[in-house]
C-alpha cells in the first residue's frame, strides 16, 4: 500500500516561530503536494513539486515555503508562524504518468497535521 | 481554469435511504474526476475515480458516480445509507489546463440519522 507519512498529528507553536512540517512517501512518486484544510473552504493548495528540487506555488503560498531535497520527502516551512496559519495541513503524493509534469493520477494523502499557533 | 462546485454543504439522510451528493465541474479539457471521503480525525480516502473510461464509476462501500459531460456533473450516489457513511466528502477535478493538480470542492458533510 502507498504510504504518506506526516511527522506529527498535532503541533502547537508560538507566534513568530519557524515551523517545519515533514512529509515522506514510500512509493517513489514524482509529485508531492501541500494543502491546508479549513472548515467550509475545502482543501487549498499551498505548494507542489513534480521533481526533486522543483517547486511551484499553489493558490495560497504566502507565508510558506517548501523544500524537496530528496524524492521521498517534501517539507513545508512556516517562516514566522501566525495565528491565521492555525489549520489542518495535508500532504499528498501521486505518480506522474509521463515525462511531463502530468498530475493526472490519484493522489494519496497523509493523515494530516493539525497545527495550532498561539 | 478547472474548478469544482459541491452544491450542498450539508446533506442529511436517514439510515437505509438513498444518498445523493452533488458535484458540478468546470474544465476546458477532458477532466479526471474523483470523490474522496474523510471520516472524523482521519485522512482522505479515495472512493472512486473517473478517467475517461466508463461514465458510470463504481467505488468502495457501495458508492457510485456518473460522469455526465452534457451537464458537467459528477454526482455521488449510494442506494442505502449506513451510519458509517457519516463523513465529509470531497469532489476533485484535475485536467491538463490546470497542470493536472487536484482541485477540491469545499466539501459536503453527510449526516446519517438512525
Amino acid at each position: 500500500d502507498v504510504k504518506v507519512t506526516q511527522s506529527s498529528r498535532y503541533l502547537v507553536k508560538r507566534t513568530g516561530e519557524k515551523v517545519f512540517l515533514e512529509c515522506v512517501q514510500d512509493m517513489d512518486h514524482e509529485n508531492m503536494f501541500w494543502y491546508r484544510q479549513d472548515p467550509g473552504l475545502g482543501l487549498r493548495l499551498i505548494y507542489f513539486s513534480y521533481d526533486v528540487k522543483m517547486k511551484e506555488k499553489g493558490d495560497i503560498p504566502e507565508g510558506y515555503s517548501v523544500s524537496r531535497e530528496k524524492k521521498e520527502r517534501f517539507s513545508l516551512i512556516l517562516e514566522s508562524a501566525s495565528t491565521n496559519q492555525t489549520s489542518m495541513y495535508l500532504c499528498a503524493s501521486s505518480h506522474s504518468s509521463n515525462s511531463l509534469p502530468s498530475l493526472n493520477t490519484e493522489a494519496f494523502f497523509g493523515q494530516g497535521t493539525r497545527l495550532t499557533v498561539v | 481554469a478547472q474548478s469544482v462546485t459541491q452544491l450542498d454543504s450539508h446533506v442529511s439522510v436517514s439510515e437505509g435511504t438513498p444518498v445523493l451528493l452533488r458535484c458540478n465541474y468546470s474544465s476546458s479539457y477532458s477532466p479526471s474526476l474523483f470523490w474522496y471521503v474523510q471520516h472524523p480525525n482521519k485522512g482522505l480516502q479515495l472512493l472512486l475515480k473517473y478517467t475517461s473510461a466508463a461514465t458510470l464509476v463504481k467505488g468502495i462501500n457501495g458508492f457510485e458516480a456518473e460522469f455526465k459531460k452534457s451537464e458537467t456533473s459528477f454526482h455521488l450516489t449510494k442506494p442505502s445509507a449506513h451510519m458509517s457513511d457519516a463523513a465529509e466528502y470531497f469532489c476533485v477535478v484535475s485536467d491538463r489546463g490546470g497542470s493536472y493538480i487536484p482541485t477540491f470542492g469545499r466539501g459536503t458533510s453527510l449526516i446519517v440519522h438512525p
